[in-house]
């Protein structure tokens, strides 16, 4: 079974540190691996996320993350934290169905705040 | 282009009630995703929807049902509400030829049952 693990559930650090936040996965197939945010009172909007190209991921707002196979992680980074970073962030796993469409299986979530 | 819009935004219902949640997906997209989130908690796969019928279903008692229409929208069942269904419930559309596994979510609605 495909499942992603976060380590942390709160992450703190000053406005304009480096931000990172953990992901490990699991999967016996190689994964599609999905990072979202979460502002408050809001849905999840995409972050990036790998399809098997590329090992390190660029995505919007100045977030990236580096797919390691040995370590089976997908850990997201930012170099500068901002105010408007504060937020939840699910880690998430492609899962393929006989159907041939896809779900996502999700990770329990990293509360992101950002210290001025 | 419009993306994911859910219906209502808020709502309150008692234990026992049964509540009704409306999806429209992305302009394109013919496949939707329903996940609910608890409270703390991620998001988890209750149900999706392509070419009107269910097609996966995640670990969720009969008391939640769902339909997708001609037009792609879809819909949301809770009947016999109970405490523990309160929680935000997110759309989710995709385009099955697409299959990028990248899902457009909706900005939820949030289920409180008293």
């Amino acid at each position: 079974a495909q499942s992603v693990t976060q380590l942390g559930s709160h992450v703190s650090v000053s406005e304009g540190a480096l931000v990172l936040l953990r992901c490990n996965y699991s999967s016996s197939v190689p994964p599609y691996l999905f990072w979202y945010v979460q502002y408050p009172n809001q849905g999840l909007q995409l972050l990036l996320k790998y399809t098997s190209a590329a090992t390190l991921v660029k995505g919007i707002n100045g977030f990236e993350a580096e797919f390691k196979k040995s370590e089976t992680s997908f850990h997201l980074t930012k170099p500068s934290a901002h105010m408007s970073d504060a937020a939840e962030y699910f880690c998430a796993v492609r899962i393929l169905s006989n159907f041939g469409n896809e779900k996502l299986t999700f990770g329990t979530g990293t509360r992101l705040t950002i210290i001025p | 282009d419009a993306g994911v819009t859910q219906s209502p935004t808020h709502l309150i219902k008692t234990r026992g009630q049964q509540v009704t949640l409306r999806c429209s997906p992305k302009s394109g997209h013919d496949t939707v995703s329903w996940y609910q989130q608890a409270l703390g908690q991620g998001p988890q796969f209750i149900f999706q929807y392509y070419e009107e019928e269910e097609r996966q279903r995640g670990n969720f008692p009969d008391r939640f049902s769902g339909h997708q229409f001609p037009n792609y929208s879809s819909e949301l069942n809770v009947n016999a509400l109970l405490l523990g269904d309160s929680a935000l419930y997110l759309c989710a559309s995709s385009s099955y030829r697409g299959r990028t596994g990248e899902l457009f979510f909706g900005e939820g609605s949030r289920l409180t049952v008293l």
